[in-house]
């Protein structure tokens, strides 16, 4: 089973840079979600969607944009990436059981 | 607003002592709260949740109304126990408008 998808897996960037994480799951889930992970921060969450065409902030929006495409697909974008923004990015997703399941992140550099 | 706290970054004991990884909450609410494990490198991976009331790889954690607590306890730790673990508590009681919460970790190290 594939559950919970992302890429890319590693991605370098320049500051000024944009970039788009890709995320799919195949679980038919309501719910899905991005995650940053810093060291001594634990995860923080960015952006999630309850539903197919609905999107939310979470703790850390700023300087990020979702797009939930279709019911299969929730993408983060960075218009213009940051230092700060150097971390790793996990997407999730979960049913109404509560639940939550991770994809196996995103490993972002940015110089 | 809520609020999970793991009080402790580091914990390291020695192969077949007991662990005990801290966790409290803050929830207007009624909680819902979960142990995520994460082993070097992988994704995150539920380990348990208090409504399972499961012991899973040898874990169990109850839920403490009253100290607002949950914490995650084995009684004979194995080295491959050594991992980063998380508390996590759910903001809503069902349906799928909800979101998770997680403290800042605790990273066990089991030594032989």
């Amino acid at each position: 089973n594939a559950g919970v998808t992302q890429t890319p897996k590693f991605q370098v960037l320049k500051t000024g840079q944009s970039m788009t994480l890709q995320c799919a799951q195949d679980m038919n889930h309501n719910s899905m979600y991005w995650y940053r992970q810093d060291p001594g921060m634990g995860l923080r969450l960015i952006y999630y969607s309850a539903s197919e065409g609905t999107t939310d902030k979470g703790e850390v929006p700023n300087g990020y944009n979702v797009s939930r495409l279709n019911k299969r697909e929730f993408s983060l974008r960075l218009e213009s990436a940051a230092p700060s923004q150097t971390s790793v990015y996990f997407c999730a997703s979960a049913s109404s059981g509560n639940t939550i399941y991770f994809g196996e992140g995103s490993w972002l550099t940015v110089v | 607003a809520q609020r999970v706290t793991q009080p402790e970054k580091l914990l390291s004991v020695f192969k077949g002592a007991p662990v005990e990884l801290k966790c409290n909450y803050s929830y207007s609410g009624s909680p819902e709260l979960f142990w995520y494990v994460q082993y070097s490198r992988q994704r995150l991976q539920l380990l348990l949740r208090h409504i399972s009331r499961e012991s899973i790889k040898g874990f169990t954690a109850d839920l403490n109304k009253g100290e607002t607590s949950f914490h995650l306890k084995k009684p004979f730790a194995q080295e491959e126990d050594s991992a980063m673990y998380y508390c996590a508590l759910s903001s809503a009681g069902g349906g799928s408008n909800y979101k998770l919460t997680f403290g800042k970790g605790t990273l066990l190290t089991v030594n032989p």
